[in-house]
């Protein structure tokens, strides 16, 4: 069971918008640490796609944006394409584990 | 352009060890933290261990603690993970990744290899 709590799977028509949440407790999220957003296309490494918990690295699509609030924080992909059907992981730092944690992660499928 | 590719997976036997290798290019390798996150298959991502740029503040994970160690070459822009008592839970895609250049709490991993795989099975 993961630190981070993520929904197993999203899903959504080309073009439509969805959200990915990331849920954690007060000695992560809520401990004011950032969180960052992952990428990763079945068969590939993951590839950092949000980091301090609102930035896009270059080469980024500004459809991709990340939000933080209070113990949790989300991912809202935007103008759904196809491409975009991947796994995402959400991460952040645990004080408790004295270690970084990630969500479980969340299948985007595009239909 | 970073590069990172790991190498040293295989078939290990239970209690047995590997040694795990991560060759970096296009960048100051000393200066960065490195990090060790591995992958079961079809399960989600397991930060395993990071290193500071001098070797000077090492991490685990609770899960390997005791069992892996983590070091690095940075004369050879190495990165290494030794394995050691391994079990059938550690089977997965290990990935090389790099972390920000001091040790920080809020850090990230960015870029990543494409991993190496450890089977843990008789």
């Amino acid at each position: 069971q993961s630190v981070l709590t993520q929904p197993p799977s999203v899903s959504g028509a080309p073009g439509q918008r969805v959200t990915i949440s990331c849920t954690g407790s007060s000695s992560n999220i809520g401990a004011r640490y950032d969180i960052h957003w992952y990428q990763q296309v079945p068969g590939t490494a993951p590839k950092l796609l949000i980091y301090e918990n609102t930035n896009r690295p270059s080469g980024v699509p500004d459809r991709f944006s990340g939000s933080k609030s209070g113990t949790s924080a989300s991912l809202a992909i935007t103008g759904l394409q196809a491409e975009d059907e991947a796994g995402y992981y959400c991460q952040s730092y645990d004080n408790s584990l004295s270690g970084w944690v990630f969500g479980g992660g969340t299948k985007l499928t595009v239909l | 352009e970073v590069l990172l590719e790991e190498s040293g997976g295989g078939l290990v036997n239970p209690g047995g060890s590997l040694r795990l290798s991560c060759a970096a290019a296009g960048f100051d390798f000393s200066a960065y933290t490195m990090n060790w996150v591995r992958q079961a298959p079809g399960k989600g991502l397991e930060w395993v261990s990071c290193i500071s740029g001098s070797s000077h503040y090492i991490y685990y994970a609770d899960s390997v603690k005791g069992r892996f160690t983590i070091s690095r070459d940075n004369a050879k822009n190495s990165l290494f993970l030794q394995m050691g008592s391994l079990r059938v839970e550690d089977t997965a895609l290990y990935y090389c990744a790099r972390g920000p250049r001091a040790v920080a709490a809020s850090g990230y991993f960015d870029p990543w290899g494409q991993g190496t795989l450890v089977t843990v099975s008789s």
